[in-house]
């Protein structure tokens, strides 16, 4: 069984630019949440999807950052405009609806913004 | 104060000591208690999953969990340099709480 899968794995970019990062959770697996760890600084929580549906989205730092998940499957985080600050990995998990926290992550995406 | 403090070392044990890893939180809220291993470029994977005070073991891997200390640990026995990794403890209220981890202990095996 395919584990979470993001890409790109690694990404460099401009101030400024936008970045937009992709996620595909394990099959079947209605929660999606999204993490990021920044230099320096601990995982920190960012949002959960329940299939299509925003279920808590109190980790997102600001406007600058939008998720999506189209149709309950995968989920895209975008960037826009990136500042220096996002530079971090961030990382994409997911989980069965019974299993709750039980969650499964993905190998992160690393972004540079320079 | 961080919800949850973690010594992050780095630890070197020689191969076949006893590791002993710790957190500390502040949220006495959190029931749910969880230790992920993260390999250098990977991301966590979660090795034990606990609700509430009480030990938990799986093989060479022991989790305490102390409530009333606001304590968790875990204990791993002959250790192996594949155990070389970041250890994260992590926590939640709710079993459909988002989880908050600790900054990592990064952990050193020696052949």
């Amino acid at each position: 069984e395919a584990g979470v899968t993001q890409f790109p794995s690694h990404s460099v970019i401009e101030k400024g630019q936008t970045v937009t990062l992709r996620c595909d959770p394990i099959s079947g697996h209605d929660n999606l949440y999204w993490y990021r760890r920044v230099m320096g600084k601990e995982i920190k929580f960012l949002l959960h999807f329940v299939k299509e549906s925003k279920q808590d989205e109190s980790g997102m730092p600001n406007n600058r950052f939008l998720a999506e998940r189209t149709g309950g499957t995968y989920s895209t985080l975008k960037v826009q405009p990136a500042e220096l600050e996002d530079s971090g990995v961030y990382f994409c998990a997911s989980s069965l609806w019974s299993s709750g926290n039980t969650i499964y992550f993905g190998e992160g995406s690393w972004l540079t913004v320079v | 104060q961080k919800e949850v403090e973690q010594d992050p070392g780095p630890l070197s044990v020689p191969e076949g000591a006893i590791v002993s890893l710790n957190c500390t939180y502040s949220n006495s809220a959190f029931q749910y208690f969880m230790w992920y291993r993260q390999y250098s470029r990977k991301g966590p994977e979660l090795l034990m999953y606990t609700y509430s005070s009480g030990n938990k073991e799986d093989g060479r891997f022991t989790a305490q969990v102390d409530k009333s200390s606001k304590y968790i640990s875990l204990f791993i026995r002959d250790s192996q340099p594949s155990d070389s990794a970041t250890y994260l403890c992590a926590m939640s209220e709710t079993s459909y709480d988002k989880v908050i981890f600790g900054p990592g202990t990064s952990l050193s095996v020696i052949p």
